[in-house]
């Protein structure tokens, strides 16, 4: 059974205080590893999509990078608004487009 | 434009009522998703359709009833709930159902009494 544990569960940084988050992910035949931001109340927020250990994408303050094992979002010196949970959720091989997800990390970003 | 967009965004109905979610998109994508988000917790799948057709039925109540009148528009339909349904419905959409991003809608949140 496909498992994605994400750590840790919250995370408080001040302003410009890098830091990064985890997913840690279990599945057979990975066929894609999705990032999302989700603000209070509001749907998910597409980030980036990593498909092979090894890939890294970045926007703005944000890199995800990806191993066979876990992947990463860096995020760089965050502001007050980068404040919401990350989402991370994998896909694997013969699951028609079954997402599973993690947890999330609750990130609260102080001026 | 990668908008999905859902009405109302909030509900308020009682156990004996019916009412029904809407969502739409306009980007051509042939597979909609209806998602079940409770606190503090990650959204779980319930229905998958592709090419207007049911795909995936994640052993949901038959109180909660999907359906696509056409690749544009997904409907779900609320009977007699319970108030441990109350939560944010998120509908997601993608290119074809096994492939690609799903983008999500902003979402409905039911609140049962």
């Amino acid at each position: 059974e496909d498992q994605v544990t994400q750590s840790p569960e919250a995370l408080r940084l001040q302003e410009g205080e890098s830091s990064s988050l985890n997913c840690s992910y279990t599945v057979s035949g990975l066929r894609g590893l999705f990032w999302y931001r989700q603000d209070p109340g509001k749907g998910p927020e597409f980030l980036f999509t990593l498909y092979s250990a090894g890939e890294e994408k970045e926007k703005e303050r944000l890199k995800a990078t990806l191993t066979k094992k876990e992947s990463f979002l860096h995020i760089t010196a965050p502001k007050p608004e980068d404040s919401a949970t990350y989402l991370c959720a994998v896909r694997r091989n013969n699951a028609g487009n079954m997402l599973t997800f993690g947890g999330g990390t609750r990130l609260m970003v102080k001026p | 434009d990668t908008e999905v967009t859902q009405t109302p965004k909030h509900l308020v109905m009682g156990m004996t009522n019916k009412k029904s979610l809407k969502c739409e998109q306009h980007m051509g994508h042939r597979a909609m998703y209806w998602y079940k988000q409770k606190a503090k917790k990650p959204p779980e799948l319930m229905f998958v359709y592709s090419y207007e057709k049911l795909s995936i039925n994640e052993s949901v109540p038959s109180r909660f009833s999907p359906e696509c009148p056409n690749s544009s528009l997904l409907n779900l339909h609320l009977h007699a709930l319970q108030p441990e349904d109350s939560a944010l419905y998120l509908c997601a959409s993608s290119q074809e159902a096994g492939k690609d991003i799903q983008y999500f809608g902003a979402g409905t949140r039911l609140s049962v009494l």
